[in-house]
């Protein structure tokens, strides 16, 4: 069945430091691909999507390509602040019916120190 | 802003007990999910619901039942409750008619999750 392998983590960087986490996909349909990010003690939100190959999806600095050709959607952040330290999840829905069932990768935590 | 509301943060609960975990989401969403959540293994789902009174077994729905009698309320039950069902319980609605093209991208709005352990 589809899938969704994420970096291990944790990742732990110094602020302004450069964040990447790796998100690679496995789908047997044209799937549309998010990263849902965790704040202690909340719920999950989205952070970005991107509905098909080449899409960039952008928010609060963060970025991501969907790139067909690697299966991947790698997560991207210039300069990364101790607020943003979380547990960041990549996943993926198939493009069929309309209950926007989500498979969700393992999550990866990042700790920004001051 | 959407709310999903889990009525329980914290509970605690024994072996063999039936528990009841609720939700309630404020904006007239058509589909409800109950996800756990465990260290390492992400978010599976265990049920969805697309309508009142309409369910679907998710990836792990052994050992759950749901329910959803009215629209903005669906609840995750354990019949038994064991060890093993100790974990993060995470609700979350969408809608299908929130605008996203196609209606299988409307982002998933969760609650705060619900830590349940059973001794």
């Amino acid at each position: 069945g589809d899938s969704v392998t994420q970096m291990e983590g944790p990742v732990t960087l110094s602020e302004e430091a450069f964040l990447t986490i790796n998100c690679t996909y496995t789908a047997t349909g044209y799937p549309s691909l998010f990263w849902y990010v965790q704040y202690p003690g909340e719920g999950l939100q989205l952070l970005l999507k991107a509905t098909k190959a080449d899409d960039k999806g952008s928010n609060k600095g963060f970025e991501a390509t969907y790139r067909k050709e690697t299966t991947s959607f790698h997560l991207e952040k210039g300069s990364v602040q101790v607020s943003d330290s979380a547990v960041y999840f990549c996943a993926l829905t198939e493009r069929s019916g309309n209950t926007g069932k989500l498979i969700f990768g393992q999550g990866t935590t990042l700790q920004v120190k001051p | 802003d959407v709310k999903v509301t889990q009525s329980s943060r914290y509970l605690v609960k024994r072996t063999g007990e039936k528990v009841f975990l609720e939700c309630v989401q404020d904006m007239d969403h058509e589909n409800m999910f109950w996800y756990r959540q465990d260290p390492g293994l992400g978010l599976r789902l265990i049920y969805f619901s697309y309508d009142v009174k309409m369910k679907e077994k998710g990836d792990i729905p052994e050992g759950y039942s749901v329910s959803r009698e009215k629209k903005e309320r669906f609840s995750l039950i354990l019949e038994s409750a064991s060890t093993n069902q100790t974990s993060m319980y995470l609700c979350a609605s969408s809608s299908p008619s929130d605008g996203s093209f196609p209606p299988y991208n409307s982002p998933l709005h969760f609650g705060n999750g619900t830590r349940l352990t059973v001794t």
